[in-house]
């Protein structure tokens, strides 16, 4: 049982620059987020989705698009990179269902260090 | 504004010298807080949830209790393994904010033998 899978682990990009980050996970959770981790800021939310083909904006969205695949993929992408966007990402995926209160705990992925000079 | 504030920033501990980390929050409702653990260079890994005011939950060394206005992370008889961020997190009632926790930005631990 692999949990959250997140690719890849490390990446360098320069300014200007695309790509995607890829997340999966194997639990059947019906939510999925991607978070960005920076010094001292805590995990913020970029996005989140609660089902396949709905996503929502969190905290900080811009200069990101997501796409939930399917229940199990959410993939989180940068059109043109910039040097703020160094940061470490993170996706999770929880059970949390609409008007039902527990198993709302997320599980998260390892991580992918993005550097982008 | 939602907002959710951790201390101290950092604390550093002997073995077996007990202590309490700190999460007050300001939000329009409470649908659940969570503490979660996280080791240098990995993702964060999930304690405790919260739902009410009174609750308490406990996990070996660690126990968590919740009032009204914040949450603290008791840390009994704490080991050198006990070292990591504990991570506090929101998940407020309003409609617009369904799915989007909130989180502090953490209490490093150190725990020396």
């Amino acid at each position: 049982n692999a949990g959250v899978t997140q690719t890849p682990k490390f990446q360098v990009l320069k300014t200007g620059q695309s790509m995607t980050l890829q997340c999966a996970q194997d639990m059947n959770h019906n939510s999925m987020y991607w978070y960005r981790q920076d010094p001292g800021m805590g995990l913020r939310l970029i996005y989140y989705s609660a089902s396949e083909g709905t996503t929502d904006k969190g905290e900080v969205p811009n200069g990101y698009n997501v796409s939930r695949l399917n229940k199990r993929e959410f993939s989180l992408r940068l059109e043109s990179a910039a040097p703020s966007q160094t940061s470490v990402y993170f996706c999770a995926s929880s059970d949390l269902i609409r008007g039902r209160v527990n198993d709302d705990e997320a599980f998260f992925g390892q991580g992918t260090r993005l550097t982008v000079v | 504004e939602d907002q959710v504030t951790q201390s101290p920033e950092a604390l550093r501990l002997q073995e077996g010298e007990s202590s309490s980390l700190n999460c007050s929050y300001t939000v329009s409702g409470l649908r659940g807080l969570f503490w979660y653990r996280q080791d240098p260079g990995k993702g964060p890994e999930f304690l405790f949830t919260l739902y009410s005011a009174g609750e308490e939950k406990e996990k070996e060394r660690l126990k968590a209790t919740l009032t009204k206005k914040e949450s603290f992370l008791h840390i009994t008889a704490p080991k050198p393994e006990d070292s990591a961020t504990y991570l506090c997190a929101v998940h407020p009632m309003t409609t617009d904010s369904w799915g989007k926790f909130q989180f502090g930005a953490g209490t490093q631990v150190v725990v020396t033998p």
